[in-house]
């Protein structure tokens, strides 16, 4: 069964801690992505990869980095927590050899306090 | 305006009923999707489509290029069926999403 995988579905850090939520996919999919999610603002786009050491911002990247070094794998980083970015994340990764299509993590809720 | 606009936000359906959400865009699209996501968190892809019509079971979804516009049904409701639905626009690579609209059905 194909998919992805969040490291951590709960994880409660502090402000200013470094924070890192990994993902991985078995798919051997080129593009992958990092979303978060609030309540009454939706899923917005973090950053997204198209390749191993490719990245690029998305629509609300301020606050966070990403790393991917390997094709398998993309890392989200909070350089340093702040409360504000407490939410649910989620990974995605998809291939334009399967048109596209979209699998998603099972998310990881972060609580910053 | 948002670039992608659902109807309803929420719904409450009786176990048994036809239900509909749809699902509105304004950006040029390469595909369409409907995602499911279940307290807790996960997200799963139902459908993607570009054209024309698909079904899964009890889900159908439609796409209507022209009018820029795609609709979900789900036939015979169940209350596992209960979940926030969203519908997100693909361009490419990237997606558009819509707010999602929270479905419970009631037995």
């Amino acid at each position: 069964d194909v998919k992805v995988t969040q490291s951590s579905r709960y994880l409660v850090k502090r402000t200013g801690e470094k924070v890192f939520l990994e993902c991985v996919q078995d798919m051997d999919h080129e593009n992958m992505f990092w979303y978060r999610q609030d309540p009454g603002l939706g899923l917005r786009l973090i950053y997204f990869s198209y390749d191993v050491k490719m990245k690029e911002k998305g629509d609300i990247p301020e606050g966070y980095s990403v790393s991917r070094e390997k094709k398998e794998r993309f890392s989200l980083i909070l350089e340093s927590a702040s409360t504000n970015q407490t939410s649910m994340y989620l990974c995605a990764s998809s291939s334009p050899l399967f048109n596209y299509g979209y699998t998603f993590g099972s998310g990881t809720r972060l609580t910053v306090v | 305006k948002n670039e992608v606009e659902q109807s309803p936000q929420n719904l409450t359906a009786q176990e048994g009923e036809f239900i509909t959400i749809n699902c509105s865009y304004s950006v040029g699209i390469s595909a369409l999707h409907w995602l499911q996501q279940h307290p807790g968190g996960g997200i799963v892809s139902l459908f993607m489509l570009s054209s024309g019509k698909k079904k899964h079971g009890r889900l159908i979804a439609t796409i209507n290029i022209q009018e820029k516009h795609s609709s979900l049904h789900i036939t015979a409701s169940h209350p596992r069926d209960s979940a926030v639905y969203i519908c997100a626009a693909a361009n490419r690579n990237k997606l558009v999403f819509g707010a999602g609209t929270i479905l419970r059905v009631k037995s």
